[in-house]
């Protein structure tokens, strides 16, 4: 199975920080990557497919890299409908495999 | 508009059974793979199970094999699970989310049904 490993588990930044997340895989999964919001109480809402590409409705400020073990989320200026909790999931081989989210806190 | 309404959430004995559907609209169903996703009270996601446009093959994760099945009846455009010999580790909410179309990720789910294993 492909292990997801997030980093970090939580952060707290500010509206209009710019925040990065990670996401590592056990083993190369060329783009097979997205990345998932979800607030509390909610169904979680695809950002982004294939490691860079912007779901439909999803802001701008939103964006993904990488490619093989090691990808990114970025939020260029936080907004505070963004504080959430991101995961990460692969979509290379079954059994798919989410990371283990990171929380999204208000400084 | 998109939209999956699933049901048969609910309380259920160890050892027993429940089934899930999912009903969906606002787009071609038996175009889609479908999946189960589950979410344990304050856990992370974990994917159950996933079922192509046809109803075959069917995919599960190894900790739901050979207890739960997958099905979908694309003339009623609704997807089943079927659950038995529930765990008290079932206990999540249980999603149902349409694939992105020739990937292995979910771009529309339902807003989730409670399923509680316990005596």
């Amino acid at each position: 199975d492909i292990q997801m490993t997030q980093s970090p588990s939580s952060l707290s930044a500010s509206v209009g920080d710019r925040v990065t997340i990670t996401c590592r895989a056990s083993q190369g999964i060329s783009s097979y990557l997205n990345w998932y919001q979800q607030k509390p109480g909610k169904a979680p809402k695809l950002l982004m497919y294939l490691t860079s590409s912007l779901q439909g409705g999803v802001p701008s400020r939103f964006s993904g890299s990488g490619s093989g073990t090691d990808f990114t989320l970025t939020i260029s200026s936080l907004q505070p409908e963004d504080f959430a909790t991101y995961y990460c999931q692969q979509s290379s081989s079954t059994p798919i495999t989410f990371g283990q989210g990171t929380r999204l806190e208000i400084k | 508009e998109v939209q999956l309404l699933e049901s048969g959430g609910g309380l259920v004995q160890p050892g027993g059974s429940l089934r899930l559907s999912c009903a969906a609209s606002g787009f071609s169903f038996s175009g889609y793979a479908m999946s189960w996703v589950r979410q344990a009270p304050g856990k992370g996601l974990e994917w159950v199970s996933s079922i192509r446009s046809s109803g075959a093959p069917t995919y599960y994760a190894d900790s739901v094999k050979g207890r739960f099945t997958i099905s979908r009846d694309n003339s009623k455009n609704t997807l089943y699970l079927q659950m038995n010999s529930l765990r008290a580790e079932d206990t999540a909410v249980y999603y149902c989310a349409r694939h992105i179309s020739g990937d292995w990720g979910w771009d529309y789910w339902g807003q989730g049904t409670l399923v509680t294993v316990s005596s």
